[in-house]
Formats: C-alpha cells, structure tokens, sequence
C-alpha cells in the first residue's frame, strides 16, 4: 500500500531564517506531488505542483521554492523565511490520471 | 476568485441526526467533486467522492449529492457520530487536470 511521510511534524523558526520540508512518498512511481499550505482560519492553498522529477509548477508567488530531486521526494524550501509563512504544510499525492489526492500528516510551521 | 464555496464556516449536530454539509461551485467546467475529512495537526482524508455523470454517490454512512444545473453538493452523514466531528472540505477538479480546487472547509461538531 501506499504511503506519505512529511518531516518535520513541527517547526519554530525565526524570521529570515531558511526552511526545507520534506516529503516522501512509498509504494508507488511517477506520482504527481503537491504542496499545500493552510493559514489559520483558511482553506488549502495549492502551492507547488509536480509530474515528474525536476518539474515544478508554481501556482502562487511567493517566497517559496519546490524541488523533486527523485521520483518520489518533494522538497519545499525557502531562503529567508517570513511572519506570513506560518501555518500547516500539506504535501499530497495522486497516481497519474486519478484525480483524488491522498495526504500527508502534516508540518506545523510557526515562524517568529 | 473562490471558485469552491462552503458559505457555512461552522455547523453543530446532535448524535444519531443528519449532518449536511454544503458546497457550491461557480466553474461550470468542474466535472469531479470529492470531500476531505480533517482532523487539528492532521493531514485530510478522503471521504467520498463523485462524477459529473452521476448525481449520488453513496458510502456507508455517507453519501453526496451533486445538483449540475445549480452547481450545488452537499455531503449527508447518517447517523451521525462524534468521531465525525472534524472539518470538512470539498473540492473539485476538472476533466484532465489533477489540480484540486478546494473550498475554505466547514467545521463540523457532533454534540452528544
């Protein structure tokens, strides 16, 4: 079966500061990957999105930077973090042609 | 542009009664409707979803409804229980792109 794991769970960094989070993905090949954020109080935000290795599609302008470097790795990273980068990190995944997209647990991120 | 709508932020329900939640769509092009379950600190889970061609779709206790001509949905639990007490999400996706579009959730609270 397939399987998605997010680290860390949780993170506090200060302002400025950079970021990765990391997902991975078992139990299946060539997914296509997605990053979310959920703001306090907001719905999912689609954040990154990939179809394969070393192909990234932005879908919000940000600070933000996603990288695939292996098939079933997502990374989300950020140079210099902001105040309004704070909130939960979803990474999900769907096999290629289904829409229905499966997640993971989750990374906490409060900056300061 | 919120092109998924969930107007109700929040709605309480006794044990053992109906809970509906509902969710309406302005992009007539959406054509694949699903529901996430969200637990705090957790990543959503898939509850159910449904096709355009179809009109209901059932799954236990779940089952949602799709009205096309007033670009409506709804997600009906019975009974309802307090485990289901969670936010809830519905999405939706066009022909050919895997890309969810999400709603902004409803929180949902099961009162014993």
């Amino acid at each position: 079966s397939q399987t998605i794991h997010q680290w860390p769970a949780t993170l506090v960094q200060p302002v400025g500061s950079p970021l990765s989070l990391e997902c991975t993905v078992e139990g299946t090949s060539n997914p296509n990957l997605y990053w979310y954020r959920q703001a306090a109080g907001r719905g999912l935000q689609l954040l990154f999105y990939s179809v394969g290795i070393g192909q990234i599609s932005s879908e919000v302008p940000q600070n933000l930077s996603a990288s695939r470097p292996q098939d079933r790795q997502f990374i989300l990273s950020s140079k210099k973090l902001l105040l309004s980068d704070s909130g939960f990190y979803l990474c999900a995944w769907t096999a290629g042609g289904r829409e229905t997209q499966y997640f993971g647990p989750g990374t906490r991120l409060l900056v300061l | 542009d919120q092109q998924v709508k969930q107007n109700s932020p929040s709605l309480s329900v006794q044990e053992g009664r109906i809970s509906i939640l509902n969710c309406d769509y302005t992009n007539s092009m959406f054509d694949y409707f699903l529901w996430y379950k969200k637990y705090p600190a957790e990543g959503p889970t898939f509850l159910i979803s449904i096709s355009s061609i179809k009109d209901k779709n059932e799954d236990g206790r779940f089952t949602v409804f799709l009205n096309k001509s007033a670009k409506h949905l709804s997600l009906h639990i019975v009974p309802s229980q307090p485990g289901d007490s969670a936010v809830y999400f519905c999405a939706a996706s066009t022909v050919g792109n895997e890309k969810l579009t999400f709603g902004t959730g409803t929180r949902l609270t099961i009162i014993p």
